[in-house]
């Protein structure tokens, strides 16, 4: 099973500001990641998927890169509603892994 | 636009069986690989099924496999996740999830499971 670590485990950043996340695979992943965002009490929502691609309707100020395994989520002007947990996902193999998060919080 | 709504959670003994329902109201279920992920109290995301457009392939993570099944019916829209042999560590938020073969682009609200005595 390939394990995803995420980095920090939490972030604190001001609005306004940038925030960069980190996420590791144990083994590489090829593009085959993607991310979420989730707040609390709500459903995952896609951002990213083949590690650069944002998803339908996703603000211009997400962005993510990388390949192998380092990946790397940006977030560019933070906006209130950007504070939550994100997580990685690898899909390269089965069983699909989800690193295990990272809290982003205002500073 | 695709909209999940799952059901079927609930409080059952360890040792007991439970039926989780998605139903999509869109109208293109049939085209999606559809997925259950779940996620204990306070922690993180742990994928746990999958299933093709069609129906004729699945997936399953070792923790469930051979105690849970997952299902769908094109004609009704709805995906299915039967669970048997529940563990106290089955106890989680359990999410269906539409879209890709590896992932979700389009998530439901999620049915809390308790497997509790």
């Amino acid at each position: 099973e390939i394990v995803m670590t995420q980095s920090p485990a939490t972030l604190s950043v001001s609005p306004g500001e940038r925030a960069t996340l980190s996420c590791r695979a144990s083994q590489s992943v090829s593009s085959n990641l993607a991310w979420y965002q989730q707040n609390p009490g709500q459903a995952p929502r896609l951002l990213i998927d083949g590690a650069s691609t944002r998803a339908t309707g996703i603000p211009a100020r997400f962005s993510g890169s990388g390949s192998g395994t380092e990946f790397t989520l940006t977030i560019n002007s933070l906006q209130s509603e950007d504070f939550a947990v994100y997580y990685c996902q690898q899909y390269n193999n089965w069983p699909f892994t989800f690193g295990q998060g990272t809290r982003l919080e205002i500073k | 636009e695709v909209q999940l709504v799952e059901s079927g959670g609930g409080l059952v003994q360890p040792g007991g069986s439970l039926r989780l329902s998605c139903a999509d109201s869109g109208f293109t279920f049939s085209t999606y690989w559809m997925h259950w992920v779940r996620q204990a109290p306070g922690k993180g995301l742990v994928w746990v099924s999958r299933i093709n457009s069609d129906g004729s392939s699945t997936s399953y993570a070792d923790s469930v496999r051979g105690r849970f099944t997952i299902s769908r019916d094109n004609a009704k829209n709805t995906l299915y996740l039967q669970m048997n042999s529940l563990r106290a560590e089955d106890t989680a938020v359990y999410f269906c999830a539409s879209g890709s073969w590896g992932w979700g682009v389009y998530w439901g609200q999620g049915t809390l499971v308790t497997v509790s005595s």
